[in-house]
């Protein structure tokens, strides 16, 4: 099993819309959680991060955290053109300095 | 944006040949990671720093060594390129003991010919 699984194909979502992104973890002892955008072509950027299980709101972006089932989602409400990209969940764990990433999921909006 | 600089940017050379790829940060930060990025693969890290003179390997760090010497300056050496090491490579910077909140550069586009 992958460390951080992220499955979905490529999303592709009305302007306007919600967009909702699914990654799960196998690491149990996992407690940070993140989640980058990155561009064609351009570095990753981080938008999202979470420790506690719930949600976390930040403008158009609501990261959940069910940490009991191991998965953490992005929404993304509103969904514009310029969110078109593709969206890497990341996971951590205090004591290790190190991340493990998702392939990531690619969101197209469609105007 | 957080201060990191990548250099080169992008890059073409032989295989056989050494090749050195250059982090620099201007935000003091104590850790420092080197990642390669690959259609289907997603990012994986290569080297990490936890300090000056202090570094360890990722889940790919065969064919790569690194150097940091001083907190701002972190350097991924190939030391005889292959083509199985052309990807994008990525630095990133974090504060953070729990690997969090990590910062990425620019990249370089490096292609193995």
């Amino acid at each position: 099993q992958k460390e951080v699984e992220q499955n979905s194909g490529p999303l592709s979502v009305p302007e306007g819309a919600i967009a909702s992104l699914n990654c799960t973890y196998s690491d149990r002892g996992s407690q940070s959680f993140f989640w980058y955008r990155q561009y064609s072509g351009k570095s990753p950027e981080l938008i999202m991060s979470i420790y506690s299980n719930g949600d976390k709101e930040d403008g158009r972006f609501t990261a959940q955290l069910n940490k009991a089932s191991q998965y953490v989602s992005l929404l993304i409400r509103d969904s514009q053109p310029s969110d078109s990209a593709t969206y890497l969940c990341a996971v951590g764990r205090y004591g290790n300095n190190r991340l493990a990433f998702g392939k990531g999921n690619q969101v197209v909006v469609i105007p | 944006d957080a201060g990191i600089t990548q250099s080169p940017r992008h890059k073409v050379t032989e295989t056989g040949t050494p090749v050195t790829l250059r982090c620099h940060q201007t935000e003091n930060h104590r850790y420092m990671y080197w990642y390669r990025q690959d259609p289907g693969h997603g990012l994986r890290l290569i080297h990490y720093s936890y300090g000056v003179k202090d570094t360890d390997k990722g889940e790919v760090s065969d064919g790569y060594s690194v150097s940091r010497s001083k907190t701002e300056d972190f350097l991924l050496t190939l030391e005889s390129a292959t083509s199985s090491q052309t990807s994008v490579y990525f630095c990133a910077i974090s504060e953070s003991e729990r690997g969090a909140d990590q910062f990425f550069g620019p990249g370089t586009r490096l292609t193995v010919l």
